[in-house]
C-alpha cells in the first residue's frame, strides 16, 4: 500500500524550532519530488516547499523561506521538515504529499494524514 | 504570480442535485489544474488533473472542465459522502508566489 506518515508535531515556543518527518513505504520514493503542505485551524491549504527527487532542487513559499529547510533520504525513505524561529501562525496541520513528476510541482495524487505543529507560549 | 479564486465559497445541495463548482485563475494555466475533495480531520484526496482527467478510483459521477482561465467541477449527483471541501490547484506556474497554488476552497454543505 502506497503511503506516507508523518511525525514530529506538538507544542513549541515561539522562536523555537521543530523537525518533521515523514515516512514513504509502498512506492519508489527516490523516483519522486515530495511536497509539505499545512492548513491552519479551519483554513485553506498553504504549500510550503517542494524538493525534486535528487534534492537537487528545493522551493520554498515566502512566508518561510530562510526559516524552514526540506531535505530528504532516499536510502531512509524518508522527506524532512526542519522548522526554525517559528511563530504563531506556523500552528497547522503540516502534509507531506507526493509529486508524479521526479522533477517539477505538480499535482499531489499521496498524501500523509498529517501532523500537528501548535506554537504558542 | 497566479491567483486562484473559487467560487462560492459555500454551495448548498440536496443530495441527488448536480453541484457546479468553479475555479478561475488571474492568468492562464493552460490544463494545468487539479482539484482535491476534503473532508473533516482529513487529508485533500486528489479528485481530478489535467482539468479533466479523473485519478484512479474516483467516480465517474466527478467530472472536471475548462482550459486557460476559467475551471469548472461537476458533480452529477451528489452524495452523502460528496459533502466536503475542494479545492483547485494550478501547476503550470511554479513556484507560484506569495498566493500559492491552491483556490480558497468550496464547501458543498446539504
Amino acid at each position: 500500500e502506497v503511503q506516507l506518515v508523518e511525525s514530529g508535531g506538538g507544542m513549541v515556543q515561539p522562536g523555537g524550532s521543530l523537525r518533521l518527518s515523514c515516512a514513504a513505504s509502498g512506492f519508489t520514493f527516490s523516483s519522486y519530488s515530495m511536497n509539505w503542505v499545512r492548513q491552519a485551524p479551519g483554513k485553506g491549504l498553504e504549500w510550503l516547499s517542494h524538493i525534486d527527487s535528487s534534492s537537487s532542487m528545493k522551493h520554498y513559499t515566502d512566508s518561510v523561506k530562510g526559516r524552514f529547510t526540506v531535505s530528504r533520504d532516499n536510502g531512509k525513505n524518508s522527506l524532512y521538515l526542519q522548522m526554525n524561529s517559528l511563530r504563531a501562525e506556523d500552528t497547522a496541520v503540516y502534509y507531506c504529499a507526493r509529486t508524479v513528476s521526479p522533477l517539477y510541482f505538480q499535482y499531489m495524487d499521496v498524501w500523509g494524514k498529517g501532523t500537528t505543529v501548535t506554537v504558542s507560549s | 504570480e497566479i491567483v486562484m479564486t473559487q467560487s462560492p465559497a459555500t454551495l448548498s445541495v440536496s443530495p441527488g442535485e448536480r453541484a457546479t463548482l468553479s475555479c478561475r485563475a488571474s492568468q492562464s494555466v493552460s490544463s494545468s489544474l487539479a482539484w482535491y475533495q476534503q473532508k473533516p480531520g482529513q487529508p485533500p484526496r486528489l479528485l481530478i488533473y489535467g482539468a479533466s482527467t479523473r485519478a484512479t478510483g474516483i467516480p465517474a459521477r466527478f467530472s472536471g472542465s475548462g482550459s486557460g482561465t476559467e475551471f469548472t467541477l461537476t458533480i452529477s449527483s451528489l452524495q452523502s459522502e460528496d459533502f466536503a471541501v475542494y479545492y483547485c490547484q494550478q501547476y503550470y506556474n511554479w513556484p507560484s508566489g506569495p498566493s500559492g497554488p491552491f483556490g480558497g476552497g468550496t464547501k458543498v454543505e446539504i
